[in-house]
């Protein structure tokens, strides 16, 4: 059966580091992987889109890699600060010409203590 | 720009009772989505509309839940009767895309409390 991975885990950091998270899945065809930030008793909120054939993308202090050999996306948070605690999801949407079909991953909490 | 809104933001029911939940998409977006939510987990999605036809609700639990986009606008998703393993955050979420990939926009959800 399909499976999507994330550390369940949370991830202390301390402010400044960087936070890398990892997005493992099994028996799936991503023809692209999305990353989420949910605050407690919040929606999830889009943050970055990669596509198979794209091996990075970035915006400002967020850096996805997507490496499908591996079956493995990461995402880094460089310079991290206190606001950046909340829980990450991943979600891979199979088949370029499918409806979507998301499914997300159960997500990793990141702490980004000062 | 308005955000998807949704209502109730709480339910508290009893086991056996009859629930419905409404959300009102972002202005424009073609596609909306139902998610149920249980803690520590990730959003699974419940059902999938294109404007108001179904695209995809293999994981909607078709004996107790149903959903509609009337006029593909507002969606509203009922339970009924609810069980207690219906405890869940129900999130609805639109899109703009008319296709693949979605950046999707979720409202703040209804915490359903079912005893």
């Amino acid at each position: 059966s399909q499976k999507i991975e994330q550390n369940s885990e949370a991830l202390n950091i301390q402010e400044g580091k960087t936070a890398t998270l990892t997005c493992n899945y099994t028996n799936y065809s991503p023809a692209y992987l999305q990353w989420y930030r949910q605050d407690p008793g919040r929606g999830p909120v889009f943050l970055l889109l990669i596509r198979e054939n794209e091996k990075e993308k970035r915006k400002e202090r967020l850096k996805v890699t997507f490496d499908t050999t591996l079956k493995q996306s990461l995402f880094h948070i460089t310079a991290s600060q206190p606001a950046d605690s909340a829980t990450y999801l991943c979600a891979l949407g199979e088949g370029a010409d499918s409806w979507g079909k998301f499914q997300f991953g159960a997500g990793t909490q990141v702490v980004v203590t000062p | 720009e308005a955000g998807v809104a949704q209502s109730p933001r709480y339910k508290i029911i009893e086991k056996r009772q009859s629930v419905a939940f409404w959300c009102n998409p972002i202005s424009g977006h073609a596609t909306l989505y139902w998610y149920q939510q249980i803690l520590g987990q990730g959003p699974k999605l419940l059902i999938q509309f294109q404007n108001n036809g179904v695209v995809d609700d293999s994981q909607l639990p078709k004996d107790r839940f149903s959903a509609e986009r009337l006029k593909g606008v507002d969606s509203t998703l009922k339970i009924q009767p609810a069980k207690l393993e219906d405890s869940a955050v129900y999130l609805c979420a639109s899109s703009f895309n008319r296709g693949p990939p979605y950046e999707q926009y979720f409202g703040p959800g209804t915490r359903l409390t079912v005893t």
